[in-house]
């Protein structure tokens, strides 16, 4: 399968542990966008990352959340010491260059569903 | 900041019947784009309009961009069940992509 890929699928954690979420892209693309999505609600941009950069983190919480995208392997989402309210489902979407100036839609992944017990 | 905003948020139309969801946005948009999402799954692409005027059709489905209205249109043509999902459009600028809330369809014999 070369589409975007995350996992786990689903993740359960208690409240004050730390969750992380990871993201291949698909191959060939190097940009990487985190959403967060709310039952019954729209998708809420969270971070834009390329290799080793933070693009716009405009959209994550300044406090617990945090990604990266490191030179070789998954980009990571980590939510540190996880409250209720962080319960959502995570996705993920790649595009090969800047999706926008394109045209070109971004991949997404089947989402991780993280559930705060 | 861009916003868009979708309606109806939910909608329940007979197999045969055609109908429209609307997506307005709020500042210039480079692109504009829709997508289909089955419950517990991800998003799928549909349409991606890049110029006023652009209207693409795929099946039973029919997407529409007037930039200067800022409005986008789905159209559904003579649904089927098949089509029951959550349909998202999203506007961008640069790097920035702003879904709206999402219109979820349900389509009955």
């Amino acid at each position: 399968n070369a589409g975007v890929m995350q996992n786990p699928r689903h993740l359960v954690r208690r409240r004050g542990q730390e969750a992380r979420l990871r993201c291949s892209p698909m191959k060939g693309h190097s940009h990487v966008y985190w959403y967060r999505q709310l039952p019954e609600e729209g998708l809420k941009f969270m971070v834009y990352l390329q290799k080793e950069n933070i693009i716009d983190e405009s959209g994550m919480p300044k406090e617990r959340f945090s990604a990266e995208f490191p030179k070789e392997g998954p980009s990571i989402l980590r939510i540190q010491q996880v409250v209720r309210g962080d319960s959502a489902a995570y996705f993920c979407a790649s595009s090969p260059q800047s999706g926008q100036s394109n045209g070109q839609p971004q991949h997404f992944g089947d989402g991780t569903r993280l559930s705060i017990l | 900041e861009l916003k868009v905003e979708q309606n109806p948020l939910f909608l329940s139309m007979q197999e045969g019947k055609n109908y429209t969801i609307y997506c307005n946005y709020s500042t210039t948009s480079d692109r504009l784009y829709w997508y289909r999402q089955d419950p517990g799954k991800s998003l799928e692409s549909l349409f991606v309009l890049l110029s006023n005027g652009a209207v693409k059709q795929e099946g039973r489905l029919m997407a529409s961009l007037d930039t200067k209205a800022r409005l986008s249109t789905l159209h559904i043509t003579a649904a089927v069940h098949d089509l029951s999902a959550t349909y998202f459009c999203a506007g961008s600028r640069a790097n920035d992509m702003r879904f709206g809330a999402g219109t979820r369809l349900t389509v009955k014999p």
